[in-house]
């Protein structure tokens, strides 16, 4: 089972720069979500979607967009990347029928 | 908005010693709560949750978690740690909406030592 798979592991990039992480679930989960966490902060809320064409922000939006064309895909875009953003990301998907949240591997992003 | 607190961030125990982890969170309406935990290298898992009923839960590998109420806690107990559960611990409260917008504690770091 594949669960909750997150591209790539790892990234550099530079200030200004822009990019996508991707984020794929094949459980059929209709809520997903992306987290960051940096040391002492624990995971905050970047975004999240209850079902396909359905977004909205969490506690740190700003920097990102998502978007939820299909129940399985659930992208995270950096616009113009900044250091601040340097973290390592979390996607996680969810359904109401387990009430537990499925966690990907994580993806580590460097900027420099 | 609710808000959670994790007081120990950092625990150190030998094996067979007992452990108890802190958090308190803060939040009017329906809580759910949950304990979820990131050995080194890998992705956060759950380890146990609370939606209602008896506030004693046991969870995975011997855990349990007892949510009072009146104190606004959940506390993660073990009564006998292994080498084998050196890891992260988030506590995360969820309002009604469950498991979906959880507010996640800062974490304790736990070390056993064999």
């Amino acid at each position: 089972n594949a669960g909750v798979t997150q591209t790539p592991k790892f990234q550099v990039l530079k200030t200004g720069q822009s990019m996508t992480l991707q984020c794929a679930q094949d459980m059929n989960h209709e809520y997903m979500s992306w987290y960051r966490q940096d040391p002492g902060m624990g995971l905050r809320l970047i975004h999240y979607s209850v079902g396909a064409g359905i977004t909205d922000q969490g506690e740190v939006p700003n920097g990102y967009n998502v978007s939820r064309s299909t129940t399985e895909d659930f992208p995270l875009r950096l616009l113009s990347a900044a250091p601040s953003q340097t973290s390592v990301y979390f996607c996680a998907s969810g359904t109401g029928d387990t009430g537990e949240l499925f966690f990907g591997e994580g993806s580590r992003l460097t900027v420099l | 908005a609710q808000s959670v607190s994790q007081h120990n961030h950092h625990v150190i125990l030998s094996e067979a010693a007992s452990l108890e982890l802190g958090c308190n969170y803060s939040y009017g309406g329906t809580v759910n709560l949950f304990w979820y935990v990131q050995y080194p290298g890998q992705h956060l898992q759950l380890l146990l949750k609370y939606f209602s009923g008896d506030p004693l839960v046991k969870g995975i590998k011997g855990f349990e978690a007892e949510f009072i109420k009146s104190k606004f806690s959940f506390n993660l107990r073990k009564p006998s740690v292994q080498w084998s559960d050196t890891a992260e611990y988030f506590c995360a409260p969820g309002g009604d909406t469950g498991f979906q917008k959880l507010v996640f504690g800062t974490g304790t770091r736990l070390l056993v030592s064999p």
